[in-house]
């Protein structure tokens, strides 16, 4: 167990429609990353909070969004679903060590599966 | 930005020998590289990773070497066991707590008996 918790574990949903994951980080971790993981995209990052701010996009479409409130959980957004929306949908937390450098601990993540 | 390439696809070997997994990174201002283990249906689980300070880890049977001039990391395991049986993925970042991990396409290791 990383410490890192996520919910819903499992979300079936329909085209068009939107959903919200939650993710809650180790205790003491200020940054979550959300991960996308998918059999043809594999796993990409898709955005970075630290404190409550965004700090690091990757590929994150515009339909989704995030933010992180301020007990540190964070919430990935998405709308307009589409059938290639389905995939694995990770969280990570880290902390920030000595000189900067960090580990991410990931979440058991949320399956979404979009009919 | 970063790209990551992952060799092999996929890895056999016997139980008891070794295993190599090879990886190449384009972002010459990466500066951490941990690979993950993913059993299926699971989240990745990290198993080692290393610095841009150093050239080589070890932690018992896993080894990770780093060549920063030639933008290679490798993934070496020894006295391969059957619970070794998983998905490897490397990946690498720029650290410092402000960048997202680009990851390999990820290594099928089985361990036959």
């Amino acid at each position: 167990d990383s410490g890192v918790t996520q919910t819903p574990k499992h979300l079936i949903t329909a085209t068009g429609q939107r959903v919200t994951l939650r993710c809650s980080p180790r205790s003491g971790d200020l940054s979550v990353y959300w991960y996308q993981q998918s059999l043809d995209q594999g796993l990409q990052f898709l955005i970075q909070y630290y404190n409550g701010e965004e700090r690091a996009k990757g590929n994150i479409l515009e339909r989704f969004s995030a933010q992180q409130f301020p007990d540190l959980h964070s919430e990935l957004n998405l709308s307009s679903l589409e059938l290639g929306d389905s995939a694995l949908y990770f969280c990570a937390s880290s902390v920030l060590g000595a000189g900067g450098q960090e580990t991410q601990y990931f979440g058991p993540g949320t399956r979404l599966l979009v009919l | 930005g970063e790209n990551v390439e992952q060799h092999p696809s996929t890895l056999s070997v016997q139980e008891g020998d070794s295993a190599v997994i090879k990886c190449t990174y384009s972002d010459s201002a990466s500066n951490y590289f941990p690979w993950y283990k993913q059993e299926l249906g699971k989240r990745p689980q990290l198993i080692i990773d290393i610095r841009s300070n150093v050239g080589e880890k070890k932690d018992q049977r896993i080894a990770v070497t780093l060549n920063k001039t030639a933008k290679h990391f490798s993934l070496h395991i020894t006295e391969t066991q059957p619970e070794d049986s998983a998905v490897y993925f490397c990946a690498a970042s720029r650290g410092g707590g402000a960048d997202g991990l680009t990851f390999g396409k990820g290594t099928h290791l089985i361990i036959q008996p």
